[in-house]
């Protein structure tokens, strides 16, 4: 089974910031890798698939890299409505999310 | 417009049944792999099952195998999901969620229900 690891689990960050979070995969995963968005009480929201395509109708200001192993998904100016917590998952063999990255305000 | 929306949640006793259903509407149901993913209270995402569009192939995460049974009804636009011998550990919102187009990839879940929650609990 393919692990999924992200870093930090917490993050504390401030209106305006620039915001990175870490997914690495206990193998490679080529290029199947999605980040969601999940606010209290909600469900999750794709943001981007394929490592680093933009969903329809998600800000600019949300970007994803990587490949093989490592991924990131930047805020590259946090607003207000981005305070949630982040999941990757690999889609490359079978589906499993990442533990989760809360980000919280400073 | 795309909805999910779940139903057949609720409290259940350990070793009893439960099955959850998800009628899906703004798209068309046969063309698309489904699954279900599920929450545990304060926790992360866990994949639970999934099943093709055409209700050919069903896959399973290691927790639930065996006790779990995925299917789906193309006629009536509806997923479910027959949940056995459940477990305390079970207890979660079961979200179900639609796989994205194929260009995206097999598959990310573009669109999400609202939940439904299963408690397992004496």
């Amino acid at each position: 089974d393919i692990q999924m690891t992200q870093s930090p689990s917490t993050l504390s960050a401030s209106v305006g910031d620039r915001v990175t979070i870490t997914c690495r995969a206990s193998q490679s995963v080529s290029s199947w890798l999605a980040w969601y968005q999940q606010k209290p009480g909600k469900a999750p929201k794709l943001l981007i698939y394929k490592a680093s395509s933009l969903e329809s109708g998600v800000p600019s200001r949300f970007s994803g890299s990587g490949s093989g192993t490592e991924f990131t998904l930047t805020i590259s100016s946090l607003q207000p409505d981005d305070f949630a917590t982040y999941y990757c998952q690999q889609y490359n063999s079978y589906w499993t999310f990442g533990q989760g990255t809360k980000v919280e305000i400073k | 417009e795309v909805q999910l929306l779940e139903s057949g949640g609720g409290l259940v006793q350990p070793g009893g049944s439960l099955r959850l259903s998800c009628a899906a509407s703004g798209f068309t149901f046969s063309n698309y792999a489904m699954s279900w993913v599920r929450q545990a209270p304060g926790k992360g995402l866990e994949w639970v099952s999934g099943i093709r569009g055409s209700g050919g192939s069903a896959y399973y995460g290691d927790s639930v195998k065996g006790r779990f049974t995925i299917s789906r009804d193309n006629s009536k636009n509806t997923l479910y999901l027959q949940m056995n011998s459940l477990r305390a550990e079970d207890t979660a919102v079961y979200y179900c969620a639609k796989a994205g187009p194929q260009s995206y990839g097999d598959h990310c879940f573009d669109y999400w229900g609202q939940g439904t929650l299963v408690t397992v609990s004496s």
